[in-house]
């Protein structure tokens, strides 16, 4: 059984445009990371969102944690070539057990 | 140097070598994990350890051997493995202080087993 599950798998789109990825799951987590992977490297977390409903941005990307903090949503305005890679969100609940998504590996091509 | 640091950084190794997988932290944290990435899969939560003592094992093979000998550095010893067993190991720390419990990854070991 899959706890977090991400969509889409895979995404390919032009510089320019705009893409929103989701992570869902049928859990309530204490609190939801996003990750961004490149090949050959680890993941580097992008935020951490603890409180349903909350918003998050950071420059052109945008977190929305779910009312019921079940799900997730990146929102990215405007991709850029350099926003390529594996994005993996992680549910988390007290302690430091976490749990990964499946991944949106996203190709924006210049 | 900061953050996470894992070596090696690729391993080749025979099924019947015997290899072990070192990770050094930086960051003063009081957590450290061992995930496997492997293609296709979500990451996979191998070992915990919260102030060298371990918390988790998620029924890991005892082929993988964790060792923690202070909270700074965590090893993963590596013994007749299987070709199933080649992926992405990839290390990570956390703080325990409770809101703060943010993982920092390596760069990870890419493990090939032959």
């Amino acid at each position: 059984t899959q706890l977090l599950e991400q969509s889409p798998q895979f995404l390919s789109i032009q510089e320019g445009e705009n893409l929103t990825v989701y992570c869902n799951s049928s859990s309530v987590f204490s609190s939801l990371q996003w990750y961004r992977q490149e090949p050959g490297e680890g993941p580097v977390l992008l935020v951490t969102v603890v409180t349903g409903g909350e918003v998050k941005k950071l420059k052109r990307l945008t977190f929305q944690f779910g009312d019921a903090r079940k799900d997730s949503s990146l929102h990215i305005t405007a991709a850029q070539p350099g926003d390529t890679g594996l994005y993996l969100c992680a549910g988390g609940y007290t302690g430091n057990q976490f749990y990964f998504g499946t991944g949106t590996s996203l190709t924006v091509i210049p | 140097e900061t953050g996470v640091t894992q070596t090696p950084r690729h391993l080749v190794m025979g099924m019947t070598n015997k290899k072990s997988l070192k990770c050094e932290q930086h960051l003063g944290h009081n957590a450290m994990y061992w995930y496997k990435q492997s293609a296709k899969k979500p990451l996979e939560l191998m070992f915990v350890y919260n102030f060298k003592e371990q918390t988790e094992n998620n029924s890991v093979p005892s082929r993988f051997s964790p060792e923690c000998p202070n909270s700074s550095h965590l090893f993963l010893h590596l013994h007749t493995l299987q070709p199933e067993d080649s992926a992405l190991y990839l290390c990570a720390s956390s703080s325990t202080r409770p809101g703060a419990n943010e993982q920092f990854f390596g760069p990870g070991t890419r493990l090939t087993v032959l």
